[in-house]
């Protein structure tokens, strides 16, 4: 069964202080990888995307990182803002299926 | 401006009430999804679609019904609500083969049930 775990939970950092989220997968066969952040009350938007071949992308203040040999990723955020106070979601597609797998999120909150 | 808008953000339901939640998309894409977000459990996928008239049951698709009468409307019906539907329902939609498969969300429709 295909299965999108992400760690930590929850996370508190200071503002302006760097953080790294991870995400490990079982999705077969992989297609590509996305985070999302999920604005309290708000609907998840894409932040990146990686494919099989990318190790690495960056999004302004994130950056993704793609390990396809030991599925694992991890988004790091630089230099964190208040505004990055959000569920950070990972999300898995398998090549050939319409229904990407999900991770249950990493909650930051970000204090000034 | 990609936009997939659902029609209610918050809704106050009663034990054993039809509800209807009206999600539409503007661009013109295939697949159409309902999710429900939970503490903790996080988004767990309800039914989908890949064509008009077409659905498929997800993951928790007990006690909800769809309906796909049109390309860029995709309904979630809950026949008799109960207090454990109580939740955050996402809509989201995507495009085969486009943007290797990117989900667009709508806001989000929080539902209570008393």
């Amino acid at each position: 069964k295909n299965q999108v775990e992400q760690s930590p939970q929850s996370l508190i950092i200071l503002e302006g202080k760097n953080c790294t989220l991870q995400c490990n997968y079982t999705v077969s066969p992989f297609s590509n990888l996305r985070w999302y952040k999920q604005d309290t009350g708000r609907g998840p938007v894409s932040l990146t995307i990686m494919t099989f071949s990318e190790n690495t992308k960056s999004n302004g203040r994130y950056t993704a990182t793609l390990d396809a040999d030991t599925k694992q990723s991890s988004l790091h955020i630089t230099a964190s803002q208040l505004s990055d106070s959000a569920s950070y979601i990972c999300v898995v597609s398998a090549g050939g299926s319409y229904i990407p797998t999900f991770g249950r999120g990493t909650s930051l909150i970000v204090h000034p | 401006d990609v936009k997939v808008t659902q029609s209610s953000r918050y809704l106050v339901k009663r034990t054993g009430e039809k509800v209807f939640l009206e999600c539409v998309q503007d661009m013109d894409h295939e697949n159409m999804f309902w999710y429900r977000q939970d503490p903790g459990l996080g988004l767990r996928l309800i039914y989908f679609s890949y064509d008009v008239k077409m659905k498929e049951k997800g993951d928790i698709p007990e006690g909800y019904s769809v309906s796909r009468e049109k390309k860029e409307r995709f309904s979630l019906i809950l026949e008799s609500a109960s207090t454990n539907q109580t939740s955050m329902y996402l809509c989201a939609s995507s495009s085969p083969g486009e943007n290797t498969g990117e989900l667009f969300f709508g806001e989000g429709s929080r539902l209570t049930v008393l």
